[in-house]
C-alpha cells in the first residue's frame, strides 16, 4: 500500500540555521500539507497545497516558512532562520481528489526537528 | 474560529469494558468530523468519519449536531486498542480542507 515517506526522521539544528523537511506524497495525490506538534500539545495545521501553490495557511506560517514542490514528487517545507519555539513533530499529509477519498488524508511518519 | 475538544488526556479501562472517548466541537456551519489513531511508534492515520457512518474494529461515532459532539464509542475494548485518538474537524466546502485536530486522549486497555 502506498505511503506517504519523510525525510529525516530526525533533524537537530543550531538557531538562526535553515532546514529544510522533505516529504514525498502519495504519486497520484493532489493536495498536499503540513501540520506540526509541538511536544505535549495539539497537532496544529500550518499550510496547504494544491496545484502548485498554496491554498490555505495558518498565523503559524509566517515569512519565515515556505513550502515547494520542485519536482513531481517532493514537498518541502523550509525554515528559513530557525528558533528555538520551532522545535516539534513535523507532519506532512497528502489526500486524492474528493471523489476517489472523501476529505482523507494520509499522514507521513513524521520528522522530529530540535532546535538548540 | 473552529474548535476541537477532547476533555480527557487519558482513560484507562480493563479489557472488555466499553470504552467511549469524548469529543465536542465548535463550528457555525456543517463539519465533516473525524477520528485519527497514533499507535505506539505508527503514523497517524484515519479510523474514522461522520459521513460513512461505518464500523471500523468494532469502533462508532455518531455526530450529534444538536450536542455539538462526536464522541467514539467501542462496547468491548480490546488491549490492542491502546493507543492516541484524536478528534478532527474539516469545515464544510473549505477547498483546502485543513484539519482541525483536538488535544488527543491517550487510551490505555488493561488486561
Amino acid at each position: 500500500e502506498p505511503e506517504v515517506t519523510q525525510t529525516p526522521s530526525h533533524q537537530v539544528t543550531q538557531m538562526g540555521q535553515e532546514v529544510i523537511l522533505r516529504c514525498v506524497p502519495i504519486s497520484n495525490h493532489l493536495y498536499f500539507y503540513w501540520y506540526r506538534q509541538i511536544l505535549g500539545q495539539k497537532v496544529e495545521f500550518l499550510v496547504s497545497f494544491y496545484n502548485n501553490e498554496i491554498s490555505e495557511k495558518s498565523e503559524i506560517f509566517d515569512d519565515q516558512f515556505s513550502v515547494e514542490r520542485p519536482d513531481g514528487s517532493n514537498f518541502t517545507l523550509k525554515i528559513r532562520s530557525t528558533k528555538l519555539e520551532d522545535s516539534a513533530m513535523y507532519f506532512c499529509a497528502s489526500r486524492a481528489r474528493y471523489e476517489e477519498s472523501s476529505y482523507e488524508q494520509y499522514f507521513g511518519p513524521g520528522t522530529r526537528l530540535t532546535v538548540t | 474560529a473552529q474548535r476541537v475538544t477532547q476533555p480527557e488526556k487519558l482513560l484507562s479501562v480493563f479489557k472488555g469494558a466499553p470504552v467511549e472517548l469524548k469529543c465536542n466541537y465548535s463550528y457555525s456551519g456543517s463539519p465533516e468530523l473525524f477520528w485519527y489513531v497514533q499507535y505506539s511508534r505508527q503514523r497517524l492515520q484515519l479510523l474514522l468519519r461522520h459521513i460513512s457512518r461505518e464500523s471500523i474494529k468494532g469502533f462508532t461515532a455518531d455526530l450529534n449536531k444538536g450536542e455539538t459532539s462526536f464522541h467514539l464509542k467501542k462496547p468491548f475494548a480490546q488491549e490492542e486498542d491502546s493507543a492516541m485518538y484524536y478528534c478532527a474537524l474539516i469545515r464544510g466546502g473549505n477547498a483546502g480542507n485543513m484539519l482541525t485536530f483536538g488535544g488527543g486522549t491517550r487510551l490505555m486497555v488493561k488486561p
